[in-house]
């Protein structure tokens, strides 16, 4: 049973750069898409981007100006960074594993515990 | 972008007793070309991630309690629990996977009356 775990700082000071980490373990990083999603404290989801095995990402727009997603199938881990963050962007950011139908991300399952992240100065 | 809106926000109901969750899409995720909608259910127990419950619309997930039904086609569906367990508490959301980005409804919290 694949489990994802998110690491990385838990504050980060506005305008600087999020950055975090999910490893992959019990299972292969192989043919999956690989997401980062977040959730503002009691709020919704929002689908930040992802990114394939092979390398190729999809990003949201809302964020794809400032957003970086990168994988290292060696490690079996895949990363996040945002640029210039600001308060708005405090969220538990969650991992999460897409899965595939017809080459495209459709459902998200297994989900990271997720890490909450303050953009505070 | 496709905006998912679910109703009610909230809602209690008595343990025993059914629940219906709505969720609409600002336009169709019915992929024409296999006839399959392009729609997920999720549960959010507190202080857990969202757990995968429903796909293509009505289809189970291995291991959910079939209390758990999804139905509906084009822009309206909705997640049923059929006999609320006190296990069920929790916020649910919807998801759909017809395009990108990718767009979740903003959640119904299900409460113990």
């Amino acid at each position: 049973q694949v489990q994802l775990q998110e690491s990385g700082p838990g504050l980060v000071k506005p305008s600087e750069t999020l950055s975090l980490t999910c490893t992959v373990s019990d299972g292969s990083i192989s043919i999956y898409y690989w997401s980062w999603i977040r959730q503002p404290p009691g709020k919704g989801l929002e689908w930040i981007g992802d990114i394939y095995y092979s390398g190729s990402t999809n990003y949201n727009p809302s964020l794809k100006s400032r957003v970086t997603i990168s994988v290292d199938t060696s490690k079996k881990q895949f990363s996040l960074k945002l640029s210039s963050v600001t308060a708005a962007d405090t969220a538990v950011y969650y991992c999460a594993r897409g899965l595939t139908s017809r080459g495209r991300l459709v459902w998200f399952d297994p989900w990271g515990q997720g890490t909450l992240v303050t953009v505070s100065s | 972008d496709i905006v998912m809106t679910q109703s009610p926000d909230s809602l209690a109901v008595s343990l025993g007793e059914r629940a219906t969750i709505n969720c609409k899409s600002s336009q169709s995720v019915l992929y024409s070309s296999n006839n399959k909608n392009y729609l997920a259910w999720y549960q959010q127990k507190p202080g857990q991630p969202p757990k995968l419950l429903i796909y293509w619309a009505s289809t189970r997930e291995s291991g959910v309690p079939d209390r758990f039904s999804g139905s509906g086609s084009g822009t309206d569906f909705t997640l049923s629990i059929s006999s609320l367990q006190a296990e069920d508490v929790a916020v649910y959301y919807c998801q759909q996977y017809y395009t990108t980005p990718l767009t979740f409804g903003g959640g119904t919290k299900v409460e113990i009356k």
